[in-house]
Parts: structure tokens; sequence; C-alpha cells
């Protein structure tokens, strides 16, 4: 079975400063990693997404993720916050044995300061 | 495209009356989801399918039913509310087969629907 721990439920930057959304991965087949965004009010969107290939993968607006399968790891960064990047970010993995299923982390809320 | 839409987008029940959830999608994708998303907790996986006709349940399906009668259609229902189930509600679909790549690619979701029970 997969799963996935955002580390820190609530990240506060400023505008203009290096954002950065933790997420830790288990699997114990090779997994493809997503990162959603929901804005208020909105469904989800996908941000980025790892499947096979290159480990660091850019995304939209800015965002971009890095694969490290020694650490595990899939941390999403963008180097200059804006206002607009206030949302709920979540990290999700996928793997070929689970039917087409993601499962999620429990979502980071990301509030940028003025 | 109009993507993955669902209607409504809000409704208000009492405790014991039924509902249900449409969801429709053009992307002629093979996989639908049901989720419910309550604060601090993420996103709960209700029932999915994975195609037409063939229906399964995740990991909170009780007080729920679904259907797939069409491709491009997944039903959540509501038989007897109760206010648990005030949630909001996302509908996702995945896997165009005819398009090539892995079926366990990423969803598409729809806007949701705000359900309240009183």
């Amino acid at each position: 079975a997969q799963s996935v721990t955002q580390l820190g439920s609530h990240v506060s930057v400023s505008e203009g400063a290096l954002v950065l959304l933790r997420c830790n991965y288990s699997s114990s087949v090779p997994p493809y990693l997503f990162w959603y965004v929901q804005y208020p009010n909105q469904g989800l969107q996908l941000l980025l997404k790892y499947t096979t290939g290159a480990t660091l993968v850019k995304g939209i607006n800015g965002f971009e993720a890095e694969f490290k399968k020694s650490e595990t790891s899939f941390h999403l960064t963008k180097p200059s916050a804006h206002m607009s990047d206030a949302a709920e970010y979540f990290c999700a993995v996928s793997v070929f044995t689970n039917a087409g299923k993601s499962t999620f982390g429990d979502g980071t809320t990301l509030t940028v300061k003025p | 495209n109009a993507g993955v839409t669902q209607t409504p987008k809000f409704r208000v029940l009492k405790t014991g009356q039924s509902m249900t959830l449409l969801c429709a999608q053009d992307m002629n994708h093979e996989y639908m989801y049901w989720y419910r998303q309550d604060p601090g907790m993420g996103l709960r996986l209700i029932h999915y399918s994975v195609g037409e006709g063939t229906t399964a349940k995740g990991e909170v399906p009780d007080g729920y039913n679904v259907s797939r009668l069409k491709k491009q259609n997944f039903l959540l229902g509501l038989e007897s509310a109760a206010p648990s189930q005030t949630s909001v509600y996302f509908c996702a679909s995945s896997y165009d087969r005819t398009s090539g790549g892995a079926a366990y690619n990423e969803q598409f979701f729809g806007p949701g629907t705000r359900l309240t029970v009183l």
C-alpha cells in the first residue's frame, strides 16, 4: 500500500520569499507523484507531476518539485511567493497496482503575507 | 470541453431525506471517483468506478451508493442523509484509454457540491 505525509498543515511566507511545501511518500513499487492546488471554493487542479525520467519537474505558476527516491520525498518549491499563491496544496501518490486510485495527503494551507 | 461538471453546486437537506449528486465528464475517461472533503481530513474516497457498469467501495462508503450506467456519468446517492454527511463532495475522473499513458495518472476534478444536512 502507498501513503503520503505532508509535513505542516499550515505554512506562512512573505510575498517574494521562498515557498517550500514538504511531501514524503511510501510505496513498494515505482510511484507516480502529483501536486494539486485548490483555491477557495474550487476543485483541485494539477500543479505538476512526476511519472518517469527527469526527477526535477516544472509545473504551472513557477512551481517545481524534485523526486528524491533515496529520501522518498517530493517537495514543492517556488523561488518567490506571490499573493495569488495562497491556496491549499495536496500531494498525492498513485501506483499501477491500485486500480487507478490515488492516495492524497491531508493538505497544506499556504498563506502569503504582504 | 467542459471537463468534469457536478450538479447541484449547493444543497441543504434535512436528516432522513435522500438525494442524488450527478457527475459528468466529457473526456472519455474510464475511471471516475467520488470524494468527500472535511476540514483537516484531506480527501477521502467514497466510491469509485473503473468502467461503465462497475463500481467499488473506497475508504468511507457507508451511507452512500453509486451507479455508473453510462461511461460519462457517475451518480452518488444518499438514501437517508445524516448530519455526519455534511461535507463538500468532489467528483474526479481519469484515464483515457485511447490516448495511451498509464491508468494511474492524474485525476481531473469537478468544482464540488457543498452539502449541509440539518
